[in-house]
């Protein structure tokens, strides 16, 4: 069963800073989807980023940013230029494409961006 | 669109009695999930179900949990009876069902049960 590891149960980070908050994941399959999910204290659950397996090119969206190193199965995502609004939970979620739908989710990086 | 739907956003019930989470996915969506977030568990999948067909249960936790979704639009999670370590969050998610979009998720539904 794949496996999604979130070793940092919490961060801060100075507003303007960067930040990068870490994920790694097991599976032994070849072709997979990786998603960052923020929730903010209003608890609805939103997507930042995702990052198709088979891509070598690491996705970006704005200020954030993956750094997705298939061969070490890590995923990390990058917060620049950091703003008080990205204060959240962060989650890192596997999807395999070996039959399975289904997302798994890591525990959670607490996020708190100070002013 | 409205998004995903979930009712009540808010429940505090005593032990012992029955409690119905409801949701409302997106229209179009194909798969439907149901996940439970506590501090200590993080977010666990519950069920899963494609065209309205449950997938995977193997999350849900007890025989006093069970989920139906009897059309596309509409989705229920009970517990019967509740406990209170049933206490968390229940989030009820859609998707089209292509392997590389996105979940949409509900604002969840905090169940207290006291």
């Amino acid at each position: 069963a794949q496996t999604v590891t979130q070793s940092q149960p919490e961060m801060s980070v100075q507003e303007a800073e960067t930040v990068t908050l870490s994920c790694t994941y097991d599976t032994s399959e070849n072709n997979y989807y990786l998603f960052w999910y923020k929730q903010p204290p209003s608890r609805q659950m939103i997507l930042v980023i995702r990052q198709e397996a088979y891509k070598q090119q690491n996705a970006t969206e704005n200020r954030f940013s993956v750094n997705f190193q298939k061969a070490a199965k890590s995923f990390s995502l990058k917060i620049s230029d950091s703003q008080l609004g990205d204060t959240a939970m962060y989650f890192c979620a596997f999807r395999g494409t070996g039959g399975s739908e289904k997302l798994v989710f890591g525990k959670g990086t607490k996020l708190t961006v100070n002013p | 669109d409205a998004g995903v739907i979930q009712s009540p956003r808010h429940e505090v019930t005593e032990m012992g009695q029955e409690v119905t989470l409801r949701c409302k996915p997106i229209s179009g969506h194909n798969s439907l999930f149901w996940y439970r977030q506590t501090m200590m568990r993080g977010l666990e999948l519950l069920i899963y179900f494609n065209n309205n067909v449950p997938i995977d249960d193997s999350g849900m936790p007890e025989d006093r949990f069970s989920a139906k979704m009897p059309n596309a639009s509409f989705s229920t999670l009970k517990i019967q009876p509740s406990e209170p370590r049933d206490s968390a969050v229940y989030f009820c998610a859609s998707e089209t069902g292509r392997l590389n979009t996105e979940a949409f998720f509900g604002q969840g539904t905090r169940l207290t049960v006291v």
